[in-house]
């Protein structure tokens, strides 16, 4: 298996601008996590599907956040319009199911927002 | 509140040396533990977990942590470190009742010296 697949690995955009992250969990997975990492509050969890389904969402820091999961193989964390302070590492990380299943995280989406 | 404490930020040893990584948590609920490992510009991989049952617990590479409910504490463990240990290191924890939404510590650093 491939593994969690994000994209694109690095962003570069500027303030205002819509932001979207794009993630691939690994096949069979149920459940799929996008995190947020900075050295000031460490790694975040922003929201959890399950089954599609988003089951808890209040990490997500404001309205500007959004994420959706249209089917089993496809998610999207929207940023708009994107702050300087959004700047952080995002993952996606996915698991079979039960939260004590292994997540298995992707490589991350390195934003910069100038 | 439920935390993650890892009171140590760097951490530099001597390859073959041993290593003893600390995480201590505050949750209210029976806590299930995790380490993971994070290498330089790649996601969280998980090292080892802890449920119930037997206090040590084998994970891989190498490593082990040992539960200890009376001082609230997890800590992980290697008796021999290898050049390639060298990375930041994270323990969470999360609970039945947490819907998958672990907690992180903010990660301790590893260095290795030859």
């Amino acid at each position: 298996d491939a593994g969690v697949i994000q994209s694109p690995r690095h962003e570069v955009t500027e303030m205002g601008q819509e932001v979207t992250l794009r993630c691939k969990p690994i096949s069979g997975h149920n459940s799929l996590f996008w995190y947020r990492q900075t050295m000031m509050r460490g790694l975040e969890l922003l929201i959890y599907f399950n089954n599609n389904v988003p089951i808890d969402d209040s990490g997500m820091p404001e309205d500007r956040f959004s994420a959706k999961m249209p089917n089993a193989s496809f998610s999207t964390l929207k940023i708009q319009p994107s702050e300087p302070r959004d700047s952080a590492v995002y993952f996606c990380a996915s698991s079979l199911g039960d939260f004590t299943d292994t997540q298995y995280f992707g490589p991350g989406t390195r934003l910069t927002v100038l | 509140a439920q935390s993650v404490t890892q009171p140590d930020i760097h951490i530099t040893v001597s390859e073959g040396a041993s290593l003893e990584l600390r995480c201590n948590y505050s949750y209210g609920a029976t806590p299930y533990l995790f380490w993971y490992v994070q290498s330089p510009g790649q996601g969280l991989q998980l090292l080892l977990k802890y449920f119930s049952g037997d206090t040590l617990v084998q994970g891989i590479k190498g490593f082990e942590a040992e539960f200890k409910r009376s001082q609230s504490s997890f800590n992980l463990r290697k008796p021999s470190v290898h050049w390639s240990d060298a990375a930041e290191y994270f323990c969470a924890v999360g609970s039945r009742g947490s819907q998958g939404n672990l907690i992180f510590g903010k990660g301790t650093k590893l260095s290795v010296k030859p």
